[in-house]
Protein backbone atom coordinates (compact mmCIF):
# COMPACT_ATOMS: atom_id res chain seq x y z
CA UNK A 1 0.00 0.00 0.00
CA UNK A 2 0.69 3.35 -0.64
CA UNK A 3 1.85 5.45 2.59
CA UNK A 4 2.04 9.04 2.81
CA UNK A 5 3.30 10.36 6.31
CA UNK A 6 3.55 14.24 7.86
CA UNK A 7 5.85 15.01 10.34
CA UNK A 8 3.30 15.98 12.97
CA UNK A 9 -0.63 15.64 13.51
CA UNK A 10 -0.71 18.74 15.44
CA UNK A 11 1.41 21.60 15.63
CA UNK A 12 1.17 25.07 17.43
CA UNK A 13 3.61 27.71 16.57
CA UNK A 14 3.19 31.83 16.80
CA UNK A 15 2.78 34.95 14.84
CA UNK A 16 6.34 34.96 12.97
CA UNK A 17 8.47 31.77 13.43
CA UNK A 18 9.30 30.04 10.73
CA UNK A 19 7.21 26.72 10.14
CA UNK A 20 8.39 23.68 7.91
CA UNK A 21 5.50 20.86 7.59
CA UNK A 22 7.34 17.97 6.26
CA UNK A 23 5.75 15.05 3.98
CA UNK A 24 7.37 11.54 2.88
CA UNK A 25 5.81 8.82 0.47
CA UNK A 26 6.81 5.33 0.37
CA UNK A 27 5.86 4.02 -3.39
CA UNK A 28 8.50 6.35 -5.26
CA UNK A 29 6.07 8.58 -6.59
CA UNK A 30 6.82 11.64 -9.07
CA UNK A 31 4.21 14.01 -8.10
CA UNK A 32 3.73 15.42 -4.82
CA UNK A 33 0.90 18.21 -3.63
CA UNK A 34 0.52 20.05 -0.56
CA UNK A 35 -3.71 21.35 0.08
CA UNK A 36 -5.43 23.41 2.85
CA UNK A 37 -8.30 22.39 3.99
CA UNK A 38 -10.25 24.93 6.08
CA UNK A 39 -14.41 24.29 6.92
CA UNK A 40 -16.35 25.35 3.98
CA UNK A 41 -13.88 25.60 1.30
CA UNK A 42 -12.95 22.31 1.01
CA UNK A 43 -9.39 21.50 -0.13
CA UNK A 44 -7.37 24.28 -2.08
CA UNK A 45 -4.21 23.40 -3.69
CA UNK A 46 -1.18 25.46 -2.40
CA UNK A 47 2.03 23.99 -4.46
CA UNK A 48 2.96 20.93 -6.42
CA UNK A 49 6.02 19.38 -7.68
CA UNK A 50 6.59 17.13 -10.73
CA UNK A 51 10.24 15.89 -10.24
CA UNK A 52 12.83 16.82 -7.82
CA UNK A 53 13.50 20.41 -6.97
CA UNK A 54 10.84 21.52 -9.11
CA UNK A 55 7.73 23.07 -7.80
CA UNK A 56 4.61 24.66 -9.35
CA UNK A 57 2.09 27.12 -7.93
CA UNK A 58 -1.53 26.07 -7.17
CA UNK A 59 -4.56 28.24 -6.29
CA UNK A 60 -2.74 29.86 -3.04
CA UNK A 61 0.69 30.05 -3.17
CA UNK A 62 0.92 33.41 -1.33
CA UNK A 63 2.62 33.32 2.25
CA UNK A 64 4.37 29.63 1.47
CA UNK A 65 7.19 28.00 -0.22
CA UNK A 66 8.12 24.19 -0.92
CA UNK A 67 11.44 22.35 -1.22
CA UNK A 68 11.72 19.02 -2.93
CA UNK A 69 15.42 17.82 -2.68
CA UNK A 70 14.74 14.11 -2.63
CA UNK A 71 11.54 12.38 -5.00
CA UNK A 72 10.46 11.17 -1.47
CA UNK A 73 10.18 14.12 0.31
CA UNK A 74 7.97 17.30 0.14
CA UNK A 75 8.28 20.46 2.61
CA UNK A 76 6.21 23.04 3.27
CA UNK A 77 7.65 26.23 4.73
CA UNK A 78 5.93 29.24 5.86
CA UNK A 79 8.55 31.85 6.22
CA UNK A 80 6.81 33.99 8.63
CA UNK A 81 3.27 32.36 10.26
CA UNK A 82 0.03 34.41 9.94
CA UNK A 83 -2.96 33.39 12.14
CA UNK A 84 -4.72 33.02 8.83
CA UNK A 85 -2.69 30.48 8.16
CA UNK A 86 -4.35 28.29 10.63
CA UNK A 87 -5.63 25.29 9.12
CA UNK A 88 -5.40 21.47 7.96
CA UNK A 89 -2.76 20.80 5.53
CA UNK A 90 -2.68 18.24 3.74
CA UNK A 91 -0.02 16.52 1.47
CA UNK A 92 -0.44 13.86 -1.35
CA UNK A 93 1.10 12.02 -3.57
CA UNK A 94 0.63 10.58 -7.38
CA UNK A 95 2.57 8.19 -9.35
CA UNK A 96 3.58 9.56 -12.82
CA UNK A 97 2.83 10.70 -16.15
CA UNK A 98 -0.28 12.91 -16.50
CA UNK A 99 -1.05 14.65 -13.73
CA UNK A 100 -4.06 15.11 -14.21
CA UNK A 101 -5.39 11.47 -14.32
CA UNK A 102 -3.48 9.24 -11.68
CA UNK A 103 -5.04 8.69 -8.37
CA UNK A 104 -3.73 10.95 -5.59
CA UNK A 105 -2.72 9.34 -2.22
CA UNK A 106 -3.18 11.97 0.90
CA UNK A 107 -1.25 11.88 4.28
CA UNK A 108 -3.31 11.69 7.71
CA UNK A 109 -2.70 15.93 7.97
CA UNK A 110 -1.07 18.33 9.93
CA UNK A 111 -3.67 21.00 12.11
CA UNK A 112 -1.28 24.18 12.44
CA UNK A 113 -2.27 26.28 14.79
CA UNK A 114 -0.90 29.84 14.76
CA UNK A 115 -0.94 31.80 17.55
CA UNK B 1 -10.67 27.78 -15.36
CA UNK B 2 -12.19 24.85 -14.04
CA UNK B 3 -14.71 24.73 -10.67
CA UNK B 4 -16.83 22.39 -8.96
CA UNK B 5 -20.51 22.97 -6.49
CA UNK B 6 -21.26 20.37 -4.59
CA UNK B 7 -24.80 20.93 -3.47
CA UNK B 8 -25.43 20.64 0.31
CA UNK B 9 -22.80 21.06 2.93
CA UNK B 10 -25.01 18.08 5.42
CA UNK B 11 -26.65 15.78 3.82
CA UNK B 12 -28.53 13.32 6.13
CA UNK B 13 -30.09 10.06 5.21
CA UNK B 14 -31.19 6.65 7.67
CA UNK B 15 -29.80 3.87 7.69
CA UNK B 16 -30.68 1.90 4.66
CA UNK B 17 -31.88 4.63 2.77
CA UNK B 18 -30.46 5.62 -0.73
CA UNK B 19 -27.83 8.29 -0.83
CA UNK B 20 -27.11 10.75 -3.47
CA UNK B 21 -24.43 13.44 -3.34
CA UNK B 22 -24.39 16.40 -5.88
CA UNK B 23 -21.74 17.49 -8.24
CA UNK B 24 -21.53 19.56 -10.92
CA UNK B 25 -18.55 21.22 -12.62
CA UNK B 26 -17.31 23.48 -14.74
CA UNK B 27 -14.79 23.03 -17.49
CA UNK B 28 -13.74 24.04 -20.37
CA UNK B 29 -11.95 20.91 -21.78
CA UNK B 30 -13.58 17.67 -21.13
CA UNK B 31 -12.81 16.99 -17.68
CA UNK B 32 -11.42 14.13 -15.56
CA UNK B 33 -13.69 13.82 -12.23
CA UNK B 34 -13.27 12.19 -8.86
CA UNK B 35 -14.82 11.70 -5.57
CA UNK B 36 -13.03 11.16 -2.16
CA UNK B 37 -13.87 10.73 0.84
CA UNK B 38 -12.67 11.87 4.29
CA UNK B 39 -12.95 9.59 7.56
CA UNK B 40 -12.85 11.82 11.09
CA UNK B 41 -9.51 12.57 11.71
CA UNK B 42 -8.00 10.55 8.22
CA UNK B 43 -6.61 12.18 5.22
CA UNK B 44 -8.73 11.86 2.13
CA UNK B 45 -8.99 8.33 0.01
CA UNK B 46 -10.52 7.55 -3.58
CA UNK B 47 -13.64 6.22 -3.55
CA UNK B 48 -14.00 6.42 -7.67
CA UNK B 49 -13.18 8.01 -10.45
CA UNK B 50 -13.80 8.61 -14.18
CA UNK B 51 -11.18 9.45 -16.88
CA UNK B 52 -12.51 7.79 -19.94
CA UNK B 53 -15.03 5.06 -21.26
CA UNK B 54 -18.24 4.00 -19.73
CA UNK B 55 -19.65 7.03 -17.55
CA UNK B 56 -21.07 4.57 -15.21
CA UNK B 57 -18.11 3.96 -12.60
CA UNK B 58 -18.00 1.58 -9.37
CA UNK B 59 -15.70 2.62 -6.66
CA UNK B 60 -15.27 1.37 -3.16
CA UNK B 61 -17.49 0.22 -0.34
CA UNK B 62 -20.81 0.08 -3.21
CA UNK B 63 -20.49 3.93 -4.06
CA UNK B 64 -21.00 4.77 -7.80
CA UNK B 65 -21.51 7.65 -9.95
CA UNK B 66 -22.59 8.74 -13.46
CA UNK B 67 -20.70 11.25 -15.34
CA UNK B 68 -23.18 13.07 -17.67
CA UNK B 69 -21.72 15.28 -19.76
CA UNK B 70 -24.96 17.05 -21.01
CA UNK B 71 -25.55 18.08 -17.40
CA UNK B 72 -22.05 18.57 -16.51
CA UNK B 73 -23.17 16.28 -13.26
CA UNK B 74 -21.06 13.69 -11.34
CA UNK B 75 -23.05 12.47 -8.39
CA UNK B 76 -22.53 9.65 -6.23
CA UNK B 77 -24.61 7.25 -5.24
CA UNK B 78 -25.04 4.50 -2.88
CA UNK B 79 -28.43 2.17 -3.10
CA UNK B 80 -28.20 1.27 0.72
CA UNK B 81 -26.30 3.26 3.56
CA UNK B 82 -24.73 1.79 6.58
CA UNK B 83 -23.69 3.74 9.73
CA UNK B 84 -19.96 3.15 8.52
CA UNK B 85 -20.52 5.77 5.76
CA UNK B 86 -20.59 8.95 7.90
CA UNK B 87 -18.09 11.03 6.33
CA UNK B 88 -17.17 14.07 4.09
CA UNK B 89 -17.14 13.21 0.74
CA UNK B 90 -15.36 15.56 -1.89
CA UNK B 91 -15.60 15.92 -5.60
CA UNK B 92 -12.84 17.17 -7.56
CA UNK B 93 -12.26 17.50 -11.30
CA UNK B 94 -8.98 17.47 -13.42
CA UNK B 95 -8.40 19.29 -16.78
CA UNK B 96 -8.06 16.68 -19.54
CA UNK B 97 -5.94 19.17 -21.46
CA UNK B 98 -2.59 18.10 -20.46
CA UNK B 99 -1.58 20.54 -17.82
CA UNK B 100 -0.30 19.66 -14.91
CA UNK B 101 -2.40 21.94 -12.48
CA UNK B 102 -3.27 19.25 -9.91
CA UNK B 103 -7.24 18.79 -8.32
CA UNK B 104 -9.87 21.43 -7.76
CA UNK B 105 -11.92 19.84 -5.42
CA UNK B 106 -15.56 20.76 -4.02
CA UNK B 107 -16.18 22.49 -0.55
CA UNK B 108 -17.18 18.89 0.43
CA UNK B 109 -20.35 17.43 1.75
CA UNK B 110 -20.38 15.91 5.63
CA UNK B 111 -22.72 13.03 4.80
CA UNK B 112 -24.78 12.04 8.35
CA UNK B 113 -26.10 8.66 8.42
CA UNK B 114 -29.45 8.63 11.57
CA UNK B 115 -29.88 4.91 12.96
Amino acid sequence: DVKVTQSSRYLVKRTGEKVFLECVQDMDHENMFWYRQDPGLGLRLIYFSYDVKMKEKGDIPEGYSVSREKKERFSLILESASTNQTSMYLCASSLAGTVNTDTQYFGPGTRLTVL
Amino acid sequence: AQSVTQLGSHVSVSEGALVLLRCNYSSSVPPYLFWYVQYPNQGLQLLLKYTTGATLVKGINGFEAEFKKSETSFHLTKPSAHMSDAAEYFCAVSDSGGGADGLTFGKGTHLIIQP
